[in-house]
């Protein structure tokens, strides 16, 4: 069954603790990002990649970091979050030629 | 990508259709629609998408318009969790890799 799955789902941190949210998907794709959603300010997106190695800014990229060093997994890095990055994340994965994407679950995250 | 704009709400009787519709009036010739739906705080999921022709799967249907400026997406029989967002995204089938997603139509189906 083609997933894509995020760790943790719900997580509540202090402000300046780093974390690290997990990406992981089976379907073999190149493409995957993280977007986050805010009430009112709709689906956000932080970062993209679009292969191994390869990776860039989406709209709000302030405070994050990604790496992809392998092609399922692609971590969302907060190295010193604050409150404002209080959010939820989702991660998404396609195939290369197509806008035909796949969410995971999302990551309802807490900076207190 | 071509703007898109959709009603910010509608609603709909349970086990009628749902006819929401998307205006993309700049939209290029190899420029496709596709339709997402978010139910509440899940994570989006992909319905239907063409260029042209009008299309079909066990989800819904969407039709376009043969000046392709605007389209409709039809759940033929709404049921109460059909209710959520539907986005409206157009775009071209490239590698390129930012994406955006509008606000949507919250589409709310009542018993």
């Amino acid at each position: 069954e083609a997933q894509v799955t995020q760790n943790p789902r719900y997580l509540i941190t202090v402000t300046g603790k780093k974390l690290t949210v997990t990406c992981s998907q089976n379907m073999n794709h190149e493409y995957m990002s993280w977007y986050r959603q805010d009430p009112g300010l709709g689906l956000r997106q932080i970062y993209y990649s679009m292969n191994v190695e390869v990776t860039d800014k989406g709209d709000v990229p302030e405070g994050y970091k990604v790496s992809r060093k392998e092609k399922r997994n692609f971590p969302l890095i907060l190295e010193s979050p604050s409150p404002n990055q209080t959010s939820l994340y989702f991660c998404a994965t396609r195939d290369t030629w197509t806008y035909e994407q796949y969410f995971g679950p999302g990551t309802r995250l807490t900076v207190t | 990508d071509a703007k898109t704009t959709q009603p910010p709400s509608m609603d709909c009787a349970e086990g009628r259709a749902a006819n929401l519709p998307c205006n993309h009036s700049t939209i290029s010739g190899n420029e496709y629609v596709y339709w997402y739906r978010q139910i509440h705080s899940q994570g989006p999921q992909y319905i239907i998408h063409g260029l042209k022709n009008n299309e079909t799967n066990e989800m819904a249907s969407l039709i376009i318009t043969e000046d392709r400026k605007s389209s409709t997406l039809i759940l033929p029989h709404a049921t109460l969790r059909d209710t959520a967002v539907y986005y409206c995204i157009v775009r071209v089938n490239t590698n390129a890799g930012k994406s955006t997603f509008g606000d949507g139509t919250t589409l709310t189906v009542k018993p």
